[in-house]
């Protein structure tokens, strides 16, 4: 199985700063990786996919990069309602495993 | 556009059976995969497994012994039976829409999600 490993594990930040997230792959997983949000109590959401394609309806501020292994999601500007927990997966191959995720809290 | 809700019993004993289905509404189950992913209370997320609409599936092998997904297009919703549970298999399951069609290859759409307690 492909590992994800996500860091860091959480953060704090205030509303109006950038904060980046990163995941590595065990593997190589080419550009096949996704980033979700999730809020307390709902299902994730997802906002980016092939490592760096914003998904329709997702604000510009997320937006996300590759360098070989390592993937960064970077949230510019940030807004109250961005303060969830988010998480990484690689749709390489099966299983289609998900970082441990990162929560983001508001300092 | 295409919403997913999942159904099924809040609560299965021991070593029995846990059952749960999700209806599509909104758009054709044809076509595309369609997963299981699950969360227990405070962890991360599992994926369990997906169905293609033609029936052709992958499983996690961490689960494969135990899981069966099915798919049934004339009704527009597919399944998940996941066999002698113990209450490590205690989780909120979430259906979700894979979405290779379109060339996004992630889980673009999801169910709520619905909580399975495991208890005797």
């Amino acid at each position: 199985d492909i590992q994800m490993t996500q860091s860091p594990s959480s953060l704090s930040a205030s509303v109006g700063d950038s904060v980046t997230v990163t995941c590595r792959a065990s593997e190589s997983i080419s550009r096949y990786l996704n980033w979700y949000q999730q809020k307390p109590g709902k299902a994730p959401k997802l906002l980016i996919f092939h490592a760096s394609s914003l998904q329709s309806g997702v604000p510009p501020r997320f937006s996300g990069s590759r360098s070989g292994t390592e993937f960064t999601l970077t949230i510019s500007s940030l807004q109250r309602e961005d303060f969830a927990t988010y998480y990484c997966q690689q749709s390489y191959s099966s299983p289609h495993t998900f970082g441990q995720g990162t929560k983001l809290e508001i300092k | 556009q295409v919403q997913l809700q999942e159904s099924g019993p809040g609560l299965v004993k021991p070593s029995e059976t846990l059952s749960l289905t999700c209806s599509v509404s909104g758009g054709s189950i044809s076509g595309d995969y369609w997963s299981w992913i699950r969360q227990p209370p405070g962890k991360g997320l599992e994926w369990i497994g997906y169905i293609f609409s033609s029936g052709s599936t992958s499983y996690n092998p961490s689960l494969k012994s135990r899981v069966t997904i099915s798919v049934d297009t004339s009704e527009n919703q597919f399944s998940l039976k996941l066999y002698s549970v113990t209450t490590a298999d205690t989780a909120v399951y979430f259906c979700a829409r894979r979405n290779y069609a379109a060339g996004i290859d992630a889980f673009d759409i999801w169910g709520q999600g619905t909580l399975v307690t495991v208890s005797s």
